[in-house]
């Protein structure tokens, strides 16, 4: 089924370690986003990028580092894992044209923690 | 900046009860106004919008919710609520232009057989 698909689902992590979240879409959406869900703080915004080779910071993105190489692929790097990076990530997607009226498609979610 | 309040953690309702939860939201120009539904062990899923027009807007499973631009409040609703509706719900506003959503902090919603 057409969507965003995040790997892994859950991912356990000493502090210090890195590792990549994947996020792939397919379809063909120009706009993708990454978001972090802690319990009483909503989801809140980490990075975002407008189209293949354009990255901007969120709410929250120390941390992290993004790329943008293709259209389909939004991976999300946290390069020396620290325990407040215990959360839930998801990534979002939606087509750019329509304004501020495009809805947001969600992928299931990445559970990391950090010991 | 835009932002968004969602005054309740938790709110609960008997089922077969209408149901209310509550949204603010502050935005520098005209709002665009999201609803997302995030069930157990699940991503969110999109309930419903408002962009322009009639303020009451109906969307899935039922819900609708009430734009009032005076208030800067919009609420979701339902009629008669199920147990099936026990979710975690989260209003969202982005300014006009395709800038980033910002979400509340969610409202976890218990409906009680």
């Amino acid at each position: 089924n057409a969507g965003v698909t995040q790997t892994p689902k859950f991912q356990v992590l000493k502090t210090g370690q890195s590792m990549t979240l994947q996020c792939a879409q397919d379809m063909n959406h120009e706009y993708m986003s990454w978001y972090r869900q802690d319990p009483g703080m909503g989801l809140r915004l980490i990075h975002y990028s407008v189209g293949a080779g354009i990255t901007d910071q969120g709410e929250v993105p120390n941390g992290y580092n993004v790329s943008r190489s293709t259209t389909e692929d939004f991976p999300l790097r946290l390069l020396s894992a620290a325990p407040s990076q215990t959360s839930v990530y998801f990534c979002a997607s939606t087509p750019r044209g329509g304004g501020g009226a495009n809805v947001l498609t969600f992928g299931a979610g990445s559970r990391l923690t950090v010991l | 900046a835009q932002s968004v309040a969602q005054p309740e953690d938790q709110v609960n309702v008997a089922e077969g009860n209408p149901l209310t939860v509550k949204c603010t939201y502050s935005v520098s120009g005209n709002p665009y106004l999201f609803w997302y539904v995030q069930y157990p062990n699940r991503g969110l899923q999109f309930l419903l919008k408002y962009i322009t027009g009639d303020n009451l807007v109906k969307g899935s499973y039922g819900f609708e919710a009430e734009f009032n631009k005076s208030q800067t409040s919009f609420h979701l609703k339902k009629p008669s609520a199920l147990v099936s509706d026990s979710a975690l719900y989260f209003c969202a506003v982005r300014d006009e232009g395709n800038t980033p959503l910002v979400f509340g902090k969610g409202t976890r919603l218990s409906v009680i057989a």
